[in-house]
C-alpha cells in the first residue's frame, strides 16, 4: 500500500513568506508527527496527533509554527513570516496507533529553503 | 531525556556481518530501543525494535544486554546497498502521553565492495 506522502517535495520562498507543507499518513493510522532535520542531523520532533488532538507540540520552535489535522487523517504544518534558520527537511510520519509499539514510518520530506 | 551514543562511522565488507553498537544508559525500565536507518535524503526506514529481549527479522536482529543499557544491531551478510546513516533510538513516554523518538547522529555504515 502507499506510505505517508509529502508535499510538495520541494519548497523555495522568500524570507516573511507564510508556508503550508502537507502530510498524507498512511490510511488507517491514528497517530501522525512532525519532525525536523538539519543536514547531518538526525530528525528532530515538532509535534505530535492522535487521531484529530494535537497532544504534544512542545518541539514547535515558536509561535510561527503551527500544525492542524482537522479530520484525523492529512495534516498540516503552517509557518507564518519564515526566516532563513527555518530551512530544513521536514519530515511526516505516521503509526497505527499511540498505545502499541508499532513502529513510525515516515514519508520523504519536504526540502524547505528560505531565501 | 534517554540518550543514545552511537560510533560516527564504521566500515564493513560486503558479505560479512556488520555490528553496529548503541549505548543507551539512562534508558527506563518501559522504554523500547528502535533502529532506523536512512539512504540519503530519504525518510528514515524502520527496521527494528526491542524492550528486553533479543529479537530478529528478515532485515537484522537486535542484541540487548541484560541490563539494558547497551545494544547491537547485526546486519549479518551486508551488501552495498546497506551503505546507510543507522539511527539507534529509544521511545521515550511522556506525561502527555506522547510516545516520542528522540534521534543522535547515527552511525555511517559504509559497506565496501
Amino acid at each position: 500500500g502507499a506510505g505517508v506522502s509529502q508535499s510538495p517535495r520541494y519548497k523555495v520562498t522568500k524570507r516573511g513568506q507564510d508556508v503550508a507543507l502537507r502530510c498524507d499518513p498512511i490510511s488507517g493510522h491514528v497517530s501522525l508527527y512532525w519532525y525536523r532535520q538539519a543536514l547531518g542531523q538526525g530528525p528532530e520532533f515538532l509535534t505530535y496527533f492522535n487521531y484529530e488532538a494535537q497532544q504534544d507540540k512542545s518541539g514547535l520552535p515558536n509561535d510561527r509554527f503551527s500544525a492542524e489535522r482537522p479530520e484525523g487523517s492529512i495534516s498540516t504544518l503552517t509557518i507564518q513570516r519564515t526566516e532563513q534558520r527555518d530551512s530544513a527537511m521536514y519530515r511526516c510520519a505516521s503509526s497505527l496507533a499511540i498505545g502499541s509499539n508499532q513502529p513510525q514510518h515516515f514519508g520523504d520530506g519536504t526540502r524547505l529553503s528560505i531565501l | 531525556d534517554a540518550k543514545t551514543t552511537q560510533p560516527t562511522s564504521m566500515d564493513c565488507a560486503e558479505g560479512r556481518a556488520a555490528n553496529l553498537p548503541c549505548n543507551h544508559s539512562t534508558i527506563s525500565g518501559n522504554e523500547y530501543v528502535y533502529w532506523y536507518r536512512q539512504i540519503h535524503s530519504q525518510g528514515p526506514q524502520y527496521i527494528i525494535h526491542g524492550l528486553k529481549n533479543n529479537e530478529t527479522n528478515e532485515m537484522a536482529s537486535l542484541i540487548i544486554t541484560e541490563d539494558r543499557k547497551s545494544s547491537t544491531l547485526i546486519l549479518p551478510h551486508a551488501t552495498l546497498r546497506d551503505t546507510a546513516v543507522y539511527y539507534c533510538i529509544v521511545r521515550k513516554y511522556t506525561t502527555s502521553g506522547t510516545y516520542k523518538y528522540i534521534f543522535g547522529t547515527g552511525t555511517r555504515l559504509k559497506v565496501l565492495a
